[in-house]
């Protein structure tokens, strides 16, 4: 099975940077997935690793660590509009030709201005 | 616009009921994927299908079953429904095959139960 760990919540200011983290124990990997979620909105994808390392994509950059289990999310120049919850998800072990996809609770994130 | 569509959008109904939710997937995805949201909890995986056959389950109860059909549409069945299920129902469809192929997802399907 999965289990993944984020925090419940996080504030920061407008035009500041925030790192959400994310740690995670699983019986098989096959990627981590960052999903943007407003409230009653359907969640978004934002970024994907699945290789150790950084991936930049704008404002937004996610990092991943296998050997420990953990990823962040980085965003930069917070906007009023980055308020949102952020999941953390990871996809599991192959099977067949499909992969499960589980989410942790999510981190809501308030930006203040 | 991810291209997932949800039917209906809202669905209020009594306790003791029983509703059915459809999904149409993005063109082309063979994976269909439930997920249930309630207000205090994450994204909880319900079930998975892929091109017609179940392939993963997650935490989907007894009295929840859902189907896939020969056009790919997949539909979400909950009876004798109890306060709890009230929630956002969504659905998640992905292509097969690549490594870095996210997951879209519907608009959702807000159902309240009283």
């Amino acid at each position: 099975g999965q289990n993944i760990d984020q925090p419940t919540e996080m504030t920061a200011t407008e035009g500041a940077i925030v790192q959400i983290n994310c740690t995670y124990q699983t019986s098989g990997f096959n990627g981590l997935f960052w999903y943007q979620q407003h409230a009653g909105e359907a969640p978004t994808f934002l970024s994907y690793n699945v290789l150790d390392g950084l991936e930049e994509k704008g404002r937004f950059s996610s990092f991943l660590s296998r050997s420990k289990g953990y990823s962040y999310l980085l965003l930069k120049e917070l906007q009023m509009k980055d308020s949102a919850s952020y999941l953390c998800a990871v996809r599991g072990p192959y099977s067949g030709s499909a992969r499960q996809l589980t989410f942790g609770s999510g981190t809501q994130l308030t930006v203040l201005p | 616009d991810s291209g997932v569509t949800q039917t209906p959008k809202h669905l209020i109904t009594a306790t003791g009921q029983r509703v059915t939710l459809r999904c149409s997937p993005r063109s082309g995805d063979l994976s269909v994927y439930w997920y249930q949201q309630s207000l205090d909890q994450g994204l909880q995986f319900l079930i998975q299908y892929y091109n017609g056959e179940e392939r993963a389950k997650g935490n989907i109860l007894e009295r929840f079953s859902a189907q896939q059909f020969p056009d790919l549409h997949s539909e979400l069945n909950l009876s004798s429904l109890e306060l709890g299920d009230s929630a956002l129902y969504f659905c998640a469809s992905s292509v097969t095959g690549g490594l870095n192929t996210e997951a879209f997802f519907g608009q959702g399907t807000r159902l309240t139960v009283v």
